[in-house]
């Protein structure tokens, strides 16, 4: 069985300030991990993943995230924040490519202040 | 670009009628998905379905639900008989084939009352 952990259901940062959204999961076998962005009254929308290939993954709107076996981790960062950057985020987990299900976590709702 | 359309965006229905959501899923996807979101909860996997069937459901996913590829561009869930706890926001999703990431749709968000 997979499971995510989303640490913080809010997180508030200033313009410009360092946005760092934590997520730890479990998973049975080598996992695939995924950071959705859903932005007010619209739907999921992939922002990076990652598939066993380079641990440090890049993603759309300056987002990257790295996969820490070790740590069971797969934190989100980006180094400076936009206004546009609030909206909810997900991390999720699956056990491989097309077919297999997605295992969300609980989201964490970011708050940028000017 | 493809994207995965839903119809319609917000449904209102009485408990005890069938209600049934639609998605087109992007063309040359092979994999499709429902999922939901039930306020202030997670995003919780209901089904997937290939090759025409039911591939993995959920525990949530029970006689009262039930999928279709009707013709070569929808895929529906119908709710027999609705509850108040199937308030919720429904995404559906596909995949290419070989492709890990799924794509969403915007969403239904489904009322009962």
């Amino acid at each position: 069985a997979q499971s995510v952990t989303q640490l913080g259901s809010h997180v508030s940062v200033s313009e410009g300030a360092l946005v760092l959204l934590r997520c730890n999961y479990s998973s049975s076998v080598p996992p695939y991990l995924f950071w959705y962005v859903q932005y007010p009254n619209q739907g999921l929308q992939l922002l990076l993943k990652y598939t066993s290939a380079a641990t440090l993954v890049k993603g759309i709107n300056g987002f990257e995230a790295e996969f820490k076996k070790s740590e069971t981790s797969f934190h989100l960062t980006k180094p400076s924040a936009h206004m546009s950057d609030a909206a909810e985020y997900f991390c999720a987990v699956s056990e491989g490519t097309a077919g297999n299900k997605l295992t969300f976590g609980g989201g964490t709702r970011v708050l940028v202040k000017p | 670009e493809p994207e995965v359309t839903q119809t319609p965006s917000h449904q209102v229905t009485q408990m005890g009628q069938e209600v049934i959501l639609r998605c087109v899923p992007i063309s040359n996807h092979l994999y499709f998905y429902w999922y939901r979101q039930i306020l202030g909860q997670k995003v919780e996997f209901l089904v997937s379905f290939y090759n025409n069937e039911i591939s993995e459901k959920s525990e949530i996913f029970d006689d009262q639900f039930s999928v279709e590829r009707p013709d070569g561009s929808n895929f529906t869930l119908k709710i027999r008989s609705t509850k108040l706890e199937d308030s919720a926001m429904y995404f559906c999703a596909s995949n290419r084939e070989g492709a890990s990431e799924a794509f969403f749709g915007q969403g239904t968000r489904l009322t009962v009352v």
